[in-house]
């Protein structure tokens, strides 16, 4: 069990670039999050997978935002035409169902900063 | 709507001593469920304990466990015998309706700093 992985672990960007973020899920992990926390707050939900589709999307998720997971496996988070507002830190949880409780694994997170 | 609220921004315990991290919640539903997330340096959000709502006693994981007290929307996490490894950043969250595949509501959390 190597974890949740994500790639990169920082990204210097400039406004209006496009960023991708990548996200490898523990691999019998069915269900996919992306999450995003600013300083100070905790994290707020983006997005959910259940193997390839997406199924949830919160009101955070802005056009500029598009999240895939082509194949049930990894995931990518896609900013286009960034905003000094998107700076945050992204994290990616996999989950599975033990007994009543989801589980929720984390990875370490990319933190975006936005020049 | 719901809402995790985490009163404590800071706490400071000594090594071996035992803390308690307030968390109240808000919801209209009858089921849900309940998280400790403890968040290091390092970013990464470690899962420590979760409490269903129909849960009729307290959840508890080793040195952690859940003061549940549902009358009073409370989720407090005491951890007991401190150690200088449990200084962090720790989450409580809250899912809705006991489901999987629901957003987890997380608090603004509380830095715990543990000293020798």
């Amino acid at each position: 069990d190597t974890g949740v992985s994500q790639d990169p672990r920082h990204k210097i960007t400039k406004r209006g670039q496009n960023v991708t973020f990548r996200c490898d899920p523990i691999s019998e992990h069915n269900r996919l999050y992306w999450y995003r926390q600013t300083l100070g707050q905790g994290p707020e939900f983006l997005t959910y997978f259940q193997n390839e589709a997406q199924l949830e999307k919160s009101r955070l998720l802005s056009d500029r935002f598009s999240a895939e997971r082509p194949k049930g496996s990894f995931s990518t988070l896609e900013i286009q035409r960034t905003e000094q507002g998107d700076s945050a830190m992204y994290l990616c949880a996999s989950s599975f169902v033990q007994g009543a409780a989801e589980k929720l694994f984390f990875g370490s997170g990319t933190q975006l900063s936005v020049l | 709507a719901q809402k995790i609220t985490q009163t404590q921004p800071g706490m400071f315990v000594q090594e071996k001593e035992a803390v308690t991290l307030d968390c109240t919640y808000d919801t209209s539903d009858q089921s849900y469920g309940l998280f400790w997330y403890k968040q290091p340096s390092s970013g990464e959000m470690i899962f420590l304990i979760y409490q269903g709502s129909y849960d009729e006693q307290n959840a508890t994981e080793g040195r952690y466990s859940l003061n549940f007290q549902k009358a009073r929307k409370s989720a407090n996490l005491v951890i007991s015998a401190s150690q200088l490894g449990d200084s962090a950043m720790y989450f409580c969250a809250m899912s809705e309706a006991n489901q999987a595949g629901t957003a987890l509501i997380f608090g603004k959390g509380t830095t715990l700093s543990v000293s020798s």
